[in-house]
């Protein structure tokens, strides 16, 4: 009975470097939700993904960031050239399908 | 992009009073759900409302789906010490490719034993 694994919980890059954020959804979930949350805020949405395709990204910044969530292994969050901006939590949720959404307990990501 | 409406940002209650929380929208909603969320953790469900004037219960919780759409509230009754931490409305379409939560900036509660 896993719960939606995140890792790392905790990420520290310098600017400039890439982030690569993972989340593999509970058993039996095929649908995978990021969201990013700065202090204080909400969780803006990002990207749905289902196997092997992306659904809406409408939340995507439009460079250096991007998803995949492959036939098999955990749903993967990229960010290049990171900026100082980009520090931030990141959530992953999934379901069964379009219903709850659970989530994990996020990768804090901090830039040097 | 969109957000939902709630405030205050912080509220701070005894220990065994009732507390109440207003979510709004500028937009409507297929369903209406309420997230806790402790520091350092992810949200966790606590209630979701999938009908236009629904009433739901969760133990000391209830929440109820506005019939207008565009509006929910929480109700923790009783509180006790361990209802501290943040609390965010989200509303979803759950139409198709458009499945996404859209949250509330939270209300941080606080309770003094």
């Amino acid at each position: 009975n896993a719960g939606v694994m995140q890792n790392p919980r905790h990420l520290v890059r310098r600017r400039g470097q890439e982030a690569r954020l993972r989340c593999s959804p509970m058993k039996g979930h095929s649908h995978v939700y990021w969201y990013r949350q700065l202090p204080e805020e909400g969780l803006k949405f990002m990207v749905y993904l289902q196997k092997e395709n992306i659904i809406d990204e409408s939340g995507m910044p439009k460079e250096r960031f991007s998803a995949e969530f492959p036939k098999e292994g955990p749903s993967i969050l990229r960010i290049q050239q990171v900026v100082r901006g980009d520090s931030a939590a990141y959530f992953c949720a999934s379901s069964p399908g379009m219903a709850t959404q659970h989530f994990g307990d996020g990768t804090r990501l901090s830039i040097l | 992009g969109q957000q939902l409406n709630q405030s205050p940002q912080s509220m701070f209650i005894q220990e065994g009073e009732d507390v109440s929380m207003n979510c709004t929208s500028s937009s409507i909603f297929n369903t209406w759900l309420w997230y806790k969320q402790d520091p350092g953790e992810g949200p966790v469900l606590l209630i979701a409302l999938y009908k236009a004037g629904e009433l739901t219960s969760n133990g000391r919780l209830t929440a109820q789906f506005g019939i207008t759409r565009k509006d929910s509230f929480l109700n923790i009754s009783a509180s006790i010490p361990s209802d501290v931490g943040i609390y965010f409305c989200a509303g979803q379409l759950n139409t198709g490719a458009n499945s996404k939560l859209t949250f509330g900036k939270g209300i941080t509660l606080s309770v003094r034993p």
